[in-house]
């Protein structure tokens, strides 16, 4: 079974402070997606990656960067947290083709900013 | 970036009640429209991913058919029991655009 880790279920950290959440997959997958998910809104996008070293914004990056040094990995950053980043945050992977690219996903960081 | 609706927005139904909802994407451009089950403290899980118009697939007592042309997809469930209780969500892949995903549908299964 493809397993998404994350690496903290609950966080609570400060206005202002530096943020890191991890995803580590364990199937060689070569994408990684960060999410973050709302009530009443859809999972929003906020950045992905296709390889090692490589990144792309979603749809919400601003206020994010993201780190991707090994292929099993790949990281979220918040550099200076704020309350508007109270969120529950997702990781995904998946590999291209057919129905191969199901995502697979994490269960979730709930996120607070105080 | 496009939008993708689902309804309705939450529903509760009685042990053994068949139920439907629906997901709304846009037709152009499309891909793949997939459909995941959220629990509560679980991560999503993969129900189905449906490429070609007309397509129904079924996994036990879920099914789900999708219309490509006008853009909807259904999910049915039958006999829904408490254990179906979740957060279903879909999300449309599209040519030329990332996996969007809508605000899911809440199901409740009350024994």
């Amino acid at each position: 079974d493809v397993k998404v880790t994350q690496s903290s279920r609950y966080l609570v950290k400060r206005t202002g402070e530096k943020v890191f959440l991890e995803c580590v997959q364990d199937m060689d997958h070569e994408n990684m997606f960060w999410y973050r998910q709302d009530p009443g809104l859809g999972l929003r996008l906020i950045y992905f990656s296709y390889d090692v070293k490589m990144k792309e914004k979603g749809d919400i990056p601003e206020g994010y960067s993201v780190s991707r040094e090994k292929k099993e990995r790949f990281s979220l950053i918040l550099e200076s947290a704020s309350t508007n980043q109270t969120s529950m945050y997702l990781c995904a992977s998946n590999t291209a083709g057919t129905d191969n690219e199901k995502l697979f996903f994490g269960s979730g960081t709930q996120l607070s900013v105080l | 970036i496009l939008n993708v609706e689902q309804s309705p927005q939450s529903l509760h139904v009685q042990e053994g009640d068949s139920t439907n909802f629906t997901c709304s994407f846009p037709s152009s451009n499309f891909y793949a429209l997939h459909w995941y089950r959220w629990e509560t403290a679980k991560s999503p899980e993969a129900l189905f991913v449906m490429t070609l118009n007309g397509d129904e697939k079924k996994k036990g007592r879920i099914s789900a058919t999708l219309n490509t042309k006008e853009g909807y997809s259904y999910l049915y469930i039958k006999g829904s029991q408490p254990e179906d209780s979740a957060t279903y969500l879909c999300a449309s892949d599209n040519y030329g655009q990332n996996f969007v995903f809508g605000p899911g549908t809440r199901l409740s299964v009350l024994p």
